[in-house]
């Protein structure tokens, strides 16, 4: 398994605090990417990093910011939780280039907003 | 821009019989495709893909899928199911250069009956 963990893996929180999850690599993987996964949506892109202290929007990225210091480390925030954001949130790393943009994918962690 | 239709959001089937799934994208630039499994409460695991060559992709366990750049279909087949495939299933594509972004359909739900 690729090495990818995120923290922490359950969090139950209250509307209107600031919450922020952590995903970490130990491949020295270029690209990262934040999902959340909801039942009839799939996967839905939050945000992903193109390299340290580069990052973009997702087709979902309202109410949430990124950051990556470091290559190994990508924290999603969110600013001030809300109930629509309660959902299962997963990382994603890939090596990137030509032939090899297979995403691997971190255990997830499950959000519930209060 | 890209985008992904699975129509099937569940599929029962005896164990033994064959099994497809359904993939239908759409795209106006060159694509890599993808199937992911994703089991209970894990995260997803890489299937199989098709980045070029041959249109027919196989997985060591015996699923394959077969590119079809007229129909811009990707399904997913098995002849023979096992209990143990029971999980949901995601088609995913992204282009074939630039941040090689995903675009996750809805995914189809597997279940195995004995």
């Amino acid at each position: 398994d690729a090495g990818i963990t995120q923290s922490p893996r359950h969090k139950v929180t209250e509307t209107g605090t600031p919450v922020t999850l952590r995903c970490h690599q130990t491949e020295n993987h270029r690209y990262m990417y934040w999902y959340r996964q909801d039942p009839g949506h799939g996967l839905r892109l939050i945000h992903y990093s193109y390299g340290v202290k580069d990052t973009d929007k997702g087709e979902v990225s309202d109410g949430y910011s990124v950051s990556r210091s470091k290559t190994e480390d990508f924290l999603l925030t969110l600013e001030s939780a809300t109930s629509s954001q309660t959902s299962v949130y997963f990382c994603a790393i890939s090596p990137g280039g030509q032939g090899s943009n297979e995403q691997f994918f971190g255990p997830g962690t499950r959000l519930t907003v209060l | 821009a890209q985008s992904v239709t699975q129509l099937d959001s569940q599929v029962p089937v005896f164990e033994e019989a064959p099994v497809e799934l359904r993939c239908n994208y759409s795209s106006s630039v060159s694509v890599y495709l993808f199937w992911y499994v994703q089991y209970p409460n894990q995260g997803l695991q890489l299937l199989l893909k098709y980045l070029s060559g041959s249109t027919l992709v196989e997985s060591i366990n015996g699923f394959e899928a077969e590119f079809n750049k007229s129909q811009t279909s990707f399904h997913l087949r098995k002849p023979s199911v096992h209990i143990s495939d029971t999980a949901e299933y995601f088609c995913a594509v992204s282009g074939s250069s630039g941040t090689y972004k995903y675009i996750f359909g809805t995914g189809t739900r597997l279940k195995v009956l004995a």
